[in-house]
């Protein structure tokens, strides 16, 4: 079946570091990828996504780039900022004709600590 | 905007109790779908519905059941409540469509606790 792996965390970083948290993906087709993220207390937001292959999805000076030859999905950003503090989840789902649907399956989570 | 309601948020129960979780999705939506997450751990698929039939199902306990009713609004219902049923469960819900992409939004979560 499907599976996420995601690096080991957790991941503990200063202000303005540059971060990366890395994501590879086992999936029958091709399926659309995805990061949440979680924090403390509330539920899950959906922070990026890619549909296909060479797609980069961002937001918030977040990316992650869909990488099909390597099965990656690696999440990276420039210089985080304290408000980052939070568990990021990277997930998939089935696709179909470029559309995704269905349910998702997550990786572990990683825990992110960012220190002023 | 409208966002996924879940309720209660919080809940208490007792071993071998049942439960009934809520999950009202965001209006015009039509599926929903349940995750739990145990301690620490990263969300799984429970089951999901599409115009109130179950579309899939994930690793769900035979003790708990769930549906979709005719507002679309879904419930969870957990009987036999066991220790390690002390779980985060989440209802996404989404507009399902096959010509265009398919967000889930979350819910904030019902943080169940079996004692």
């Amino acid at each position: 079946g499907d599976s996420v792996t995601q690096m080991e965390g957790p991941v503990t970083l200063s202000e303005e570091a540059f971060l990366t948290i890395n994501c590879t993906y086992t999936a029958t087709g091709y399926p659309s990828l995805f990061w949440y993220v979680q924090y403390p207390g509330e539920g899950l937001q959906l922070l990026l996504k890619a549909t296909k292959a060479d797609d980069k999805g961002s937001n918030k000076g977040f990316e992650a780039t869909y990488r099909k030859e390597t099965t990656s999905f690696h999440l990276e950003k420039g210089s985080v900022q304290v408000s980052d503090s939070a568990v990021y989840f990277c997930a998939l789902s089935p696709n179909a004709g470029g559309t995704s649907y269905g349910k998702l399956t997550f990786g572990q989570g990683t825990i992110l600590t960012v220190h002023p | 905007a409208a966002g996924v309601i879940q309720s209660p948020r919080h809940l208490i129960k007792e071993k071998r109790e049942t439960a009934t979780l809520k999950c009202y999705p965001i209006p015009r939506h039509d599926t929903v779908y349940w995750y739990q997450q145990g301690p620490g751990q990263d969300p799984q698929f429970l089951i999901s519905f599409y115009e109130k039939m179950q579309s899939d199902k994930g690793s769900i306990p035979d003790r708990f059941s769930a549906q979709q009713f005719s507002d679309y609004h879904s419930e969870l219902n957990m009987s036999s409540l066991e220790l390690g049923d002390s779980a985060l469960y989440f209802c996404a819900s989404t507009k399902t469509s096959r010509s265009s992409y398919n967000e889930q939004f979350f819910g904030p979560g019902t943080r169940l606790t079996v004692l």
